[in-house]
């Protein structure tokens, strides 16, 4: 069993809806949680990083981190054609500064 | 602000053969990590280094090496590559003072016939 799974999609949503991507994990020692956006043929763009559990905001995107469940979230509001790609959630221990563990992504399509 | 910068962006070699990939961190970043994207997978982490030092290594045989010079730019060596080592290699630095998320560049694509 991997220690990061995330639903894996794809999704297509039209435009103007509410996205809502998950990831559980299984390791407790993960203290630190990023969200990336990857477009085809490009590297992954950090998009948010949080530490405590709860929510963080940060214009149409909310991270949500609930570490007693072991699961993350990130909502997108108002989603636009232009969010369509593929989305990573990653994390990592506090002793690991590098070392970040990846989920396989989920692919959003946001249709006009 | 100049972030991170690969070289090459495409590569294809043949089995057997060797290949070198090259990393320029972030401005103001002194940590270099690499890792093995699989088409449809995440990111895997191959290793780390921090003031020229490899500092944690991932899953990875030893055919997978790595340097960092003393400007903080880093390269990635495999040897004896394999039809299996076909992937987007991502670099990705970060600051080894704090606890700062990994900034990628946009990799080298891989491509082992």
């Amino acid at each position: 069993q991997k220690e990061v799974e995330q639903d894996p999609g794809p999704l297509s949503v039209p435009e103007g809806a509410i996205v809502s991507l998950n990831c559980t994990y299984s390791n407790s020692a993960f203290q630190y949680f990023m969200w990336y956006r990857q477009y085809s043929r490009k590297g992954p763009e950090l998009l948010m990083y949080t530490y405590s559990s709860g929510n963080k905001e940060d214009g149409r995107f909310t991270a949500q981190v609930d570490k007693s469940s072991k699961y993350i979230s990130l909502f997108i509001r108002d989603s636009q054609p232009s969010d369509s790609a593929t989305y990573l959630c990653a994390m990592r221990a506090y002793t690991n500064a590098g070392k970040s563990t990846f989920g396989d992504g989920t692919t959003l399509t946001v249709k006009p | 602000d100049a972030g991170v910068t690969q070289s090459p962006t495409h590569l294809i070699k043949t089995r057997g053969q060797q290949v070198t990939l090259r990393c320029s961190p972030k401005s103001g970043h002194d940590t270099v990590s690499w890792y093995q994207q699989a088409l449809g997978q995440g990111p895997q982490f191959i290793f780390q280094y921090y003031e020229e030092e490899e500092r944690q290594r991932g899953n990875f045989p030893d055919r997978f090496s790595g340097h960092q010079f003393p400007n903080y730019s880093s390269e990635l060596n495999v040897n004896a590559l394999l039809l299996g080592d076909s992937a987007l290699y991502l670099c990705a630095s970060s600051s080894g003072r704090s606890n700062s998320p990994l900034h990628f560049g946009n990799g080298t694509r891989l491509t082992v016939t």
